[in-house]
C-alpha cells in the first residue's frame, strides 16, 4: 500500500525549533519530488517547499524562506522539514505529499500523508 | 507573486452539474490540478494536468484550462462530492493554491 506518515508535530514556543518527519512505504521513494503542504485551522491549503528526487534543488515559501529547511534521506525513504524561529502564524497541520515528477517543474501531488499538527504557542 | 482566485461556496442540486472556477493572470499557459478535502481528511488529487483524472476519480469529475479561467464540473452530483475544492498550478518557481470552494450538494 503506498503511504506517506507523518510525525514530530507539537507544541512549541514562538522562536523555537522543530524537526518533521514523513515516512514513505509503497513505492520508489528516490524516483518522486517531494512536498510539505500546511493548512492552518480553519483555512486553506498553503504550499511549503518542494524537494527533488536527489535532494539537489529545493525550493520555498517567500513565508517560510529562511527559516524552514526541507531535507530527505532515500536510504531511509524519509522526508525532513527543519522549522526554525517558529511564529504564531506557523501554527498549521502539516502534510507531506508525493510529486507525480521527479523534479522540477512541479506537477499534481498524488499521494498525501494524514498531517502532522504544529502549534506555535506560549 | 500568482494568484489563483475561487468562489467561496458553490450549491448544486443533487443529480445536477456543478462548476468550479480558478481564475489566475493567463492561466490556460499552465498545467492546473484539482483536489478535493472532505472534512477532517486529507485532500485527494481528482484532476490533474488540466483535464486527466486519476485512477479510482470518477468519470463524473472532468476539467478544462482556458486563458484567465481553470473549471473542474462535477456532474451528476452526488452526497459524496461535498467537500472543499482547491486548483493548484506552479509558477515562478513555487507551488500555488486557489482560495477553496466549498461544494454543497442540496
Amino acid at each position: 500500500e503506498v503511504q506517506l506518515v507523518e510525525s514530530g508535530g507539537v507544541v512549541v514556543q514562538p522562536g523555537g525549533s522543530l524537526r518533521l518527519s514523513c515516512a514513505a512505504s509503497g513505492f520508489t521513494f528516490d524516483d518522486y519530488a517531494m512536498h510539505w503542504v500546511r493548512q492552518a485551522p480553519g483555512k486553506g491549503l498553503e504550499w511549503v517547499s518542494l524537494i527533488s528526487w536527489d535532494g539537489g534543488s529545493t525550493y520555498y515559501a517567500d513565508s517560510v524562506k529562511g527559516r524552514f529547511t526541507i531535507s530527505r534521506d532515500n536510504s531511509k525513504n524519509s522526508l525532513y522539514l527543519q522549522m526554525n524561529s517558529l511564529r504564531a502564524e506557523d501554527t498549521a497541520l502539516y502534510y507531506c505529499a508525493k510529486d507525480q515528477q521527479l523534479a522540477p517543474p512541479s506537477d499534481a501531488f498524488d499521494i498525501w500523508g494524514q498531517g502532522t499538527m504544529v502549534t506555535v504557542s506560549s | 507573486s500568482y494568484e489563483l482566485t475561487q468562489p467561496l461556496s458553490v450549491s448544486v442540486a443533487l443529480g445536477q452539474t456543478a462548476r468550479i472556477t480558478c481564475g489566475g493572470n493567463n492561466i490556460g499557459s499552465k498545467n492546473v490540478h484539482w483536489y478535493q478535502q472532505k472534512p477532517g481528511q486529507a485532500p485527494v488529487l481528482v484532476i490533474y494536468r488540466d483535464s486527466n483524472r486519476p485512477s479510482g476519480i470518477p468519470e463524473r469529475f472532468s476539467g478544462s484550462n482556458s486563458g484567465n479561467t481553470a473549471t473542474l464540473t462535477i456532474s451528476r452530483a452526488q452526497a459524496g462530492d461535498e467537500a472543499d475544492y482547491y486548483c493548484q498550478v506552479w509558477d515562478s518557481s513555487t507551488d500555488v493554491f486557489g482560495t477553496g470552494t466549498k461544494v454543497t450538494v442540496l
